[in-house]
């Protein structure tokens, strides 16, 4: 059974960095193909995709926040950590940790709960 | 603005179908990615409703089904019931941003 579930800050000041933690358990991210992704919802508006990392170390980000965005990995602890720099009130959202499995297409089947995280001085 | 684009409302009377669109371009449903939609219930996070384009994930009733032809995709709810009451996401890849894209949403409201 795969759980996965977010922790972190819930309040963060503009310019600050954001570190989120997913700690996940049920799946090795030693396993071709898969990955754990991070997507984000602002309060009433849709979802947008940020980043993932495959089981190879492969990274993918998003090209509009590419160079704000760090993905990284801890195999032995299963978890993936997301870091946002330069934090601004429009990054206020709930940020969601996803399971991309093993497949040829590309898709989600496993969300943690969601944390929200509010940028405000 | 999405790179999907989905109706923003949608309602109708337990029992009725209804139908949501997902339209997209050649570079990401027209280019052969396939589409995945996702159910999110109030206050909670989305679920995996039907993924490659017409797959249910077990414990997902045969009430909801999904379609794909040329650079849309459809995902349709017969028999609709109150607990389908929620927001309703289709999701692609875009070869040409290089990401994983979601549609704006669509509310399903039952009457």
């Amino acid at each position: 059974q795969i759980t996965l579930k977010e922790s972190g800050p819930t309040l963060v000041k503009p310019t600050q960095t954001l570190t989120l933690t997913c700690t996940f358990s049920g799946f090795s991210l030693n396993s071709p193909g898969v990955g754990v992704g991070w997507i984000r919802q602002p309060p009433g508006k849709a979802l947008e995709w940020l980043a993932l990392s495959y089981w190879d170390d492969d990274k993918r980000y998003s090209p509009s926040l590419k160079s704000r965005l760090t993905i990284t990995k801890d195999t032995s602890k299963n978890q993936v950590d997301l870091t946002l720099t330069n934090m601004d009130p429009v990054d206020t959202a709930t940020y969601f940790c996803t399971h991309r499995p093993q497949s040829t297409s590309y898709y989600f089947d496993f969300w943690g709960q969601g944390t929200l995280v509010t940028v405000s001085s | 603005q999405s790179v999907l684009t989905q109706p923003p409302s949608m309602s109708g009377a337990p029992g009725q179908r209804v139908t949501i669109s997902c339209t997209g371009s050649s570079s990401n449903i027209g280019a052969g990615y396939d589409v995945h939609w996702y159910q999110q219930l109030p206050g909670t996070a989305p679920k995996l409703l039907i993924y490659v384009n017409n797959n249910r994930p077990s414990g997902v009733p045969d009430r909801f089904s999904g379609s794909k032809s040329g650079t849309s995709a459809s995902l349709a709810i017969t028999g609709l019931q109150a607990e389908d009451e929620a927001d309703y996401y289709c999701q692609s890849y875009d070869r040409s941003l290089s990401t994983w894209v979601f549609g704006g949403g669509t509310k399903v409201t039952v009457l």
